[in-house]
């Protein structure tokens, strides 16, 4: 079946602006993760969704960052006044029932520029 | 604290086999392992959860030592598609009952090289 969908696929900004960034999750897949990964790391956790609540969002670096899951299926990550620090590859990664035991899947990543 | 990670790179030919090491200062529930090939998503290779478990597909395999809070990703016979960058991302005890997990953990990754 189809796998973690991000859209856009790249994102040109200037410092100051708001952005969106899409994730589509696989079907039926109940958790949902926001990753941030900056160049030669690993992925850093942002938020996590169980359904349309944030179970977590401890590792939003501040409150220019925003996420929402409406329906339990896509999710938006927000950003406002971008600033060039937020330049990274955005990861969306969705698991069946967000248990330890679950893979996460993850999407290919929107790379965000903020010039 | 994110998990350290060693070597931070390394370069084999095919054929070879390598070790990448995964070590952590909290205690872990559970220790995930990813590969991710440049300008690509990182892609599931396996879980390992508490209980000293090591499990393996095809020719890589992982150990996990939840006393030494230590997970290590086997690699043998390498072959030139093993190229990429191998990440561990841990998961600690959960600290609430309940929900889900929270968010894995990722070390700076492993940069592995296959040569012919």
């Amino acid at each position: 079946g189809a796998g973690v969908s991000q859209t856009p696929s790249n994102k040109v900004t200037e410092k100051g602006k708001y952005v969106e960034l899409r994730c589509d999750p696989i079907s039926g897949h109940t958790a949902l993760y926001w990753y941030r990964q900056s160049l030669g790391q690993g992925p850093e956790f942002l938020i996590y969704f169980q359904g349309t609540g944030a179970a977590d969002d401890s590792g939003l670096p501040n409150d220019r960052f925003f996420a929402v899951r409406p329906e339990g299926s896509v999710s938006t990550l927000k950003i406002q006044r971008t600033e060039r620090g937020d330049s990274a590859v955005y990861l969306c990664a969705s698991s069946p029932r967000g248990r330890e035991t679950d893979t996460q899947y993850f999407g290919p990543g929107t790379r965000l520029t903020v010039l | 604290q994110q998990p350290v990670q060693s070597p931070q790179a390394v370069i084999l030919r095919e054929g070879e086999d390598a070790v990448i090491n995964c070590s952590s200062s909290k205690a872990l529930y559970s220790v995930h392992w990813y590969r991710q090939k440049h300008g690509e998503a990182p892609v599931f290779l396996m879980i390992l959860l508490k209980g000293g478990e090591q499990k393996g597909h095809d020719k890589i395999s992982a150990s996990f030592n939840e006393k030494k809070q230590q997970s290590s990703l086997y690699l043998t016979a390498s072959q030139l598609s093993y190229s990429g960058t191998y990440f561990c991302g841990t998961e600690s005890p959960r600290q609430t009952s309940g929900g889900g997990a929270d968010g894995l953990t990722f070390g700076k990754g492993t940069h592995l090289i296959i040569q012919p």
